[in-house]
């Protein structure tokens, strides 16, 4: 059975960095796509961008650039989302995504971690 | 970026009635859409890719359809599980954009 299993919620300060995890398993990690997307409280679905574990190849969304850094870990079945300096704005759902082997679609999902940041 | 436009976003339904769900694409984007399903507190779950085509699992009763710029989601005879906010997504090109999202509710 295929799982994406997140990371637990986290409550941290402005200024603080942090760094959230998505575990796959039940298939080949290294040989799909996985996309971070957000969501913040009451609105849409916003992709942050994708990494594929084989290669650690990235790409992210002009609105996510600089701003997070999507990070891989073949040997553990993991990928990362992480920031160095969190804002008030960054509160919101994160949720981890599998993309399908060959679109751009996204047939598992985590169960999302909620990320909250307050002074 | 593509924009996704979705309509309505809020529909209030019975248990039965068939729903229609829009979507618009500021570009076009061929059949590069999907649908996803998403319950309070829960994950979205993907439901149609392709414009049309179902996803494993997913009831008989939710349908797709459309190219280009403009698409649909229809469910044909709502349940009660149903009641969900509804996403599309362009898989055209990145970055990946969703729709607004369509809220039903009874």
């Amino acid at each position: 059975e295929v799982q994406l299993v997140q990371s637990g919620a986290e409550v941290k300060k402005p200024g603080e960095s942090l760094k959230i995890s998505c575990k796959g398993s039940g298939y080949s990690f290294t040989n799909f796509w996985i996309a971070w997307v957000r969501q913040m409280p009451g609105k849409g679905l916003e992709w942050m961008g994708v990494i594929y574990p084989g290669d650690s190849d990235t790409r992210y969304s002009p609105s996510f650039q600089g701003q997070v850094t999507i990070s891989a870990d073949k040997s553990t079945g993991t990928a990362y989302l992480q920031w160095s300096s969190l804002k008030a704005s960054d509160t919101a759902m994160y949720y981890c995504a599998r993309r399908t082997a060959t679109t751009e679609y996204f047939d598992y999902w985590g169960q999302g971690t909620l990320v909250t940041v307050s002074s | 970026d593509i924009q996704m436009t979705q309509s309505p976003s809020y529909v209030s339904a019975s248990v039965g009635d068939r729903v229609t769900i829009t979507c618009r694409a500021s570009q076009g984007i061929s059949s590069w859409l999907a649908w996803y399903q998403q319950k309070p507190g829960k994950a979205p779950k993907l439901l149609i890719y392709g414009a049309s085509s179902l996803q494993s699992g997913v009831p008989s009763r939710f349908s797709g359809s459309g190219s280009g710029t403009d698409f649909t989601l229809t469910i044909s005879s709502l349940q009660p599980e149903d009641f969900a906010t509804y996403f599309c997504q362009q898989a055209s090109s990145i970055p990946l954009t969703f729709g607004g999202g369509t809220r039903v509710e009874i």
